[in-house]
This record gives C-alpha cells, structure tokens and sequence, in this order.
C-alpha cells in the first residue's frame, strides 16, 4: 500500500517570500501520478500541480513549482512570490493505478503581510 | 453547472438516523469518485466508480455506508445508522476518466454532523 507523508504541519512565509511545503511517499509502482492540491477555508480542493512520475522535468504552473526526486521519492512544492490568497491547507497526494488519489496528512500554508 | 455539485452543503442528524448525500459531476466525466475528510482520520478514500465497470468499494468503513450511480451521472451516498464517528465532510471528485493523469475536480462537500 501506499502512504504519503507530509511532516509540517503548518508553515509560516511573508508576503513576496518563497516557501517550501515537503512529501514523501512510499510505493512499489514505477509509474503513477502525484498531485498538490490546495484547500482553502471555502471547503474545496484545487489542483496546484501534477507530476508524471516517467517524466524527469520538474512541473511548474505559473508561482508554483516541483521539485520531484523519484529515487527518492520525494515531492516537494515551493510556492514563490507568496500572495495572501495562497494561504489554506496543501496537500499533497499520490495516484494509484486504480486512480484513487491517498493523500498526506496536510500542511497548512501561513501568509504574512 | 460547471463545477462538481454537492448537496447539502451541512446536514445535521440524530445519532441512528440514515443519511443520503448527493454529488452531481461534471457533465461527460465518467469516473466518480467519493472521499470523507475528518479531523482524526485525514483524507480518506471512500468509492469509486468507473463508467459501467463495477466500483471500488475498497474504502468504505463499514457496512452501513453505500454509494450507487444511476446512468452513469448522479451518485448518492447513503449512511444508514448514523454514528457520531461519521461526523466529517464528504466530498465528491470526478474525473474525464479513471486514468492515472487525470486530475479530479472536487465539489464544496457535505458537511455532517451527527448529534
């Protein structure tokens, strides 16, 4: 079975700044997909990034960026020039073949002005 | 709509009571999928449904919790005998299909409380 991890529970940037938000994961696939979903208060979850796992180039949509080691099996979003609309919830979660998605436990993303 | 539909939005019930709770997908999505978010728990996987294909049911915690999808579009998931254990926010994904890259679009969710 899979397990996803994520080990900070929240996390504090100021506005402009970057911050980076770590997961990994356990599995014995070589091909699957991962995800960063966003959750803010409003209940609904977003979809930040995917990331091929056969694919060594990194994703980025527009501030938001991956830094995916496979070997490793490590998954990492660095969400730069920090807006306060970025604050909620970020999780990040893996895709089985099945398509069902197991998600980790979640970091909650602090924005100061 | 556009979006992944959830209705209602917050249930209140009593402890023993059954509970139906709606998602409606977006329209030509053909996979289907229910997950229950609590604070003990996490994300959970719940059910998946996959066009005619029989579900997943792999998530479902017990034996009062059901789901059906009726031609392919609408799903219902069903509590029956409700516990305060079950007090979580249910959402609703769908998907293009059940493929491995295709993201899932979440609806608002179902807020349940039980009494």
């Amino acid at each position: 079975a899979q397990t996803v991890t994520q080990s900070q529970p929240e996390m504090s940037v100021q506005e402009a700044e970057t911050v980076t938000l770590s997961c990994t994961y356990d599995t014995s696939e070589s091909d699957y997909y991962l995800f960063w979903y966003k959750q803010p208060p409003s209940r609904q979850m977003i979809l930040v990034i995917r990331q091929e796992a056969y694919k060594q180039q990194n994703a980025t949509e527009n501030r938001f960026s991956v830094n995916f080691q496979k070997a490793a099996k490590s998954f990492s979003l660095k969400i730069s020039d920090s807006q306060l609309g970025d604050a909620a919830m970020y999780f990040c979660a893996y895709r089985s073949a099945g398509g069902k998605l197991q998600f980790g436990a979640g970091t909650q993303v602090v924005v100061t002005p | 709509g556009a979006g992944v539909s959830q209705s209602p939005s917050n249930k209140v019930t009593e402890k023993g009571k059954d509970v139906e709770l709606r998602c409606d997908p977006i329209s030509g999505h053909t996979a289907l999928y229910w997950y229950r978010q609590s604070l003990g728990q996490g994300l959970e996987f719940l059910i998946y449904f996959q066009g005619n294909s029989a579900p997943d049911k792999s998530g479902l915690p017990s034996d009062r919790f059901s789901a059906e999808r009726t031609g392919g579009s609408v799903s219902t998931l069903t509590i029956q005998r409700t516990q305060q254990e079950d007090s979580a926010v249910y959402l609703c994904a769908s998907s293009l299909v059940a493929g491995k890259g295709q993201p899932q679009h979440f609806g608002d969710g179902t807020r349940l409380s039980i009494l």
